[in-house]
């Protein structure tokens, strides 16, 4: 079954603003990954959150937790338009299957 | 000092055909990886190899068959090309350790059959 639920799908903002995208997922994991995609490339892995935290950070990017409701969100700010792209986040499951789920993608455009 | 490669990168076939698709990692990972990423952009894992033995197999056509002659190479071969097979596959690879499965991947191989 599908891990990864982003929500929503589609974002546009313009550049400088900041953009969030959600993701849900439905059984216990180990951790949490996001990663971006874009147009006609692979997947790039962005930053991982373990079950046991709460918050993370990495340049730019904002990553939260919340295991009680199984969710995520991802936070780019001061966003460029080098962020356009898809964000996929990925659970990696409690049973360590080494099996990364990968939900549906949001697909974020930066306006110049 | 492409990390995970992957030929061809595009691929245009006819129903009924056969063909491979490779892939190689230069990062000393021991997990390799397919998945097929569809016209939604939904990314599904097909398999997984750790140390050349098959650990994962998705529900996927016995048409596809991976093959992985060394750690450093898993191979996607398709028989009998259906229309449907048109997807996006990515080749990936990790390195199982404890502190979580960060997945590199290929910059895919675009399948059109027609």
């Amino acid at each position: 079954s599908q891990q990864g639920e982003e929500d929503p799908q589609a974002l546009s903002i313009q550049e400088g603003e900041n953009a969030t995208m959600n993701c849900s997922y439905k059984t216990s994991i180990n951790n949490l990954q996001w990663y971006r995609q874009n147009s006609g490339r692979g997947l790039v892995h962005l930053i991982l959150i373990r079950s046991n935290e709460r918050e993370k950070h990495s340049g730019r990017l904002r990553v939260t937790l919340d295991t009680s409701k199984k969710s995520s969100s991802l936070l780019i700010t001061a966003s460029r338009a080098a962020d356009t792209a898809s964000y996929f986040c990925a659970t990696d499951a409690w049973y360590g299957n080494n099996r990364l789920a990968f939900g549906k993608g949001n697909q974020v455009v930066v306006i110049p | 000092d492409t990390a995970v490669s992957q030929t061809p990168k595009y691929l245009v076939t006819q129903m009924g055909n056969d063909k491979s698709i490779k892939c190689e990692q230069n990062l000393g990972h021991d997990t390799m990886y397919w998945y097929k990423q569809d016209s939604k952009k939904f990314l599904k894992i097909m398999f997984s190899y750790n140390n050349k033995e098959l650990i994962i197999n998705e529900t996927v056509p016995n048409r596809f068959s991976p093959k992985s002659p060394d750690k450093a190479h898993l191979n996607l071969h398709i028989n009998s090309l259906e229309l449907g097979d048109s997807a996006v596959y990515f080749c990936a690879s990790s390195l199982l350790t404890g502190n979580g499965n960060t997945i590199y991947f290929g910059e895919g191989s675009w399948l059109t059959v027609v």
